[in-house]
């Protein structure tokens, strides 16, 4: 079945680094790719998304670029803030049964320094 | 764009007492409507997905089980909690567009 493979976390940076989150999938087919992130004691917001291959999704900062030939989706922000602090969900969207479903990554835990 | 209400945000039950999650959904019709627990510190278990009034398909078997009695309303219930059902709960309906999901603020579930 579907899966998506996060990098593990957590993950610490200073103000202003660079950031990488790995993300990879496997689908028989051709899913949409999703980041989410949670803040502590919230819902989960969309943060970008991509729906084919070499896509580019962005929003906030953030970049994503939906590559078949690697099966991956890795997030990155040129600058982090200390606001960026949150839980980063990597997820694919496939036909299953009667309804689109979201497969999630595990998550990855990133927190800023100031 | 869609906004996903969720109450009560908070919810301290005993064991075997029973539990009535609801969900609601604004700035949409007929959407795809979704159940996730969300364990601590662990990713999302999707529970229970629908696609209309009366339409329920459960993705695991357990003790807790869902109805959707109106077109934007989805409701979480158990007759009788365990201690395994405390978690973070998250409902989520299906945008118009890519298939993305919208997520209510969740309710956080202690059994005790």
């Amino acid at each position: 079945g579907d899966s998506v493979t996060q990098m593990e976390g957590p993950v610490t940076l200073s103000e202003e680094a660079f950031l990488t989150i790995n993300c990879t999938y496997t689908a028989t087919g051709y899913p949409s790719l999703f980041w989410y992130v949670q803040y502590p004691g919230e819902g989960l917001q969309l943060l970008l998304k991509a729906t084919k291959a070499d896509d580019k999704g962005s929003n906030k900062g953030f970049e994503a670029t939906y590559r078949k030939e690697t099966t991956s989706f890795h997030l990155e922000k040129g600058s982090v803030q200390v606001s960026d602090s949150a839980v980063y969900f990597c997820a694919l969207s496939d036909y299953r049964g009667s309804a689109r479903q979201l497969t999630f990554g595990s998550g990855t835990q990133l927190t800023v320094l100031p | 764009s869609q906004t996903i209400h969720q109450w009560p945000a908070t919810l301290v039950q005993p064991v075997g007492s029973p539990l009535s999650l609801e969900c609601t959904v604004e700035g949409t019709s007929n959407p795809n409507l979704y159940w996730y627990r969300q364990a601590a510190g662990r990713g999302l278990q999707l529970l229970f997905y629908s696609v209309g009034i009366g339409q329920i398909s459960s993705e695991v078997p357990q003790n807790l089980s869902a109805s959707r009695p109106q077109d934007r309303q989805f409701i979480l219930s158990s007759k009788k909690l365990l201690l395994s059902d405390s978690g973070f709960y998250l409902c989520a309906s299906e945008g118009t567009g890519v298939y993305e999901q919208y997520f209510g603020p969740g309710t956080r579930l202690t059994v005790t």
